[in-house]
């Protein structure tokens, strides 16, 4: 159970295109999903937080302009890199939970974005 | 901000020796968590603490929550080719949902 998917698993696209990462949550509703990336031999650096139906939290120093994340389902949370640059490419990642308490993160297997 | 020390930053050890890793923090933490991480892939939940003291095990894993709740450790024992990977403790502070994660723990086993 606590299944999450992410799709892509790998994107190469030219600098100033924007790409659009999904993450579904299979077998639960995710009312809470956050979006992360990693670079290489680095932790997990979370970017936002998106609750369903409302405006995602972004992390200091996030730019929400420039990764605009909308969470319009129990399902499904979607990242867009616009206009990306080579320094945008890494791995991204989301993890979905549920309920308000302490539910345990459940993550997808990532993303990862080569920008040239 | 919170911040979670985790050590050792890395292990090379050989098939079947046991493994510790810790995770400290200067915080309080109501959760504790550890996930194994593979090359190219997310995260995979290991074991989850809610309570402090708390001593929970999974197969050959086994990590407990601190008393102090500033602490955890994983244990691995008689490891094996397929415990190879990046171990990540996460912590959840009262009332936020998101978490802190440490520097991760790299694990290369010699068979």
């Amino acid at each position: 159970g606590a299944v999450v998917s992410q799709h892509p698993s790998w994107v190469i696209c030219k600098s100033g295109t924007s790409v659009k990462i999904e993450c579904r949550s299979l077998d639960f509703q995710a009312t809470t999903m956050f979006w992360y990336r990693q670079f290489p031999k680095q932790s997990l650096m979370l970017m936002a937080t998106s609750n369903e139906g409302s405006k995602a939290t972004y992390e200091q120093g996030v730019e929400k302009d420039k990764f605009l994340i909308n969470h319009a389902s129990l399902t499904l949370s979607t990242l867009t890199v616009t206009s990306a640059h080579p320094e945008d490419s890494s791995f991204y990642i989301c993890s979905a939970t549920w309920g308000q308490g302490y539910q345990p993160q459940h993550f997808g297997d990532g993303t990862r974005l080569s920008i040239l | 901000g919170q911040q979670l020390n985790q050590s050792p930053q890395s292990m090379f050890i050989q098939e079947g020796e046991d493994v510790s890793m810790n995770c400290t923090s200067s915080s309080i933490f109501n959760t504790w968590l550890w996930y194994k991480q593979d090359p190219g892939e997310g995260p995979v939940l290991l074991i989850a603490l809610y309570k402090a003291g708390e001593l929970t095990s999974n197969g050959r894993l086994t990590a407990q929550f601190g008393i102090t709740r500033k602490d955890s450790f994983l244990n691995i024992s008689a490891s094996i080719p397929s415990d190879v990977g990046i171990y990540f403790c996460a912590g959840q502070v009262q009332g936020a949902q998101k978490l802190v994660f440490g520097q991760g723990t790299r694990l290369t086993i010699n068979p």
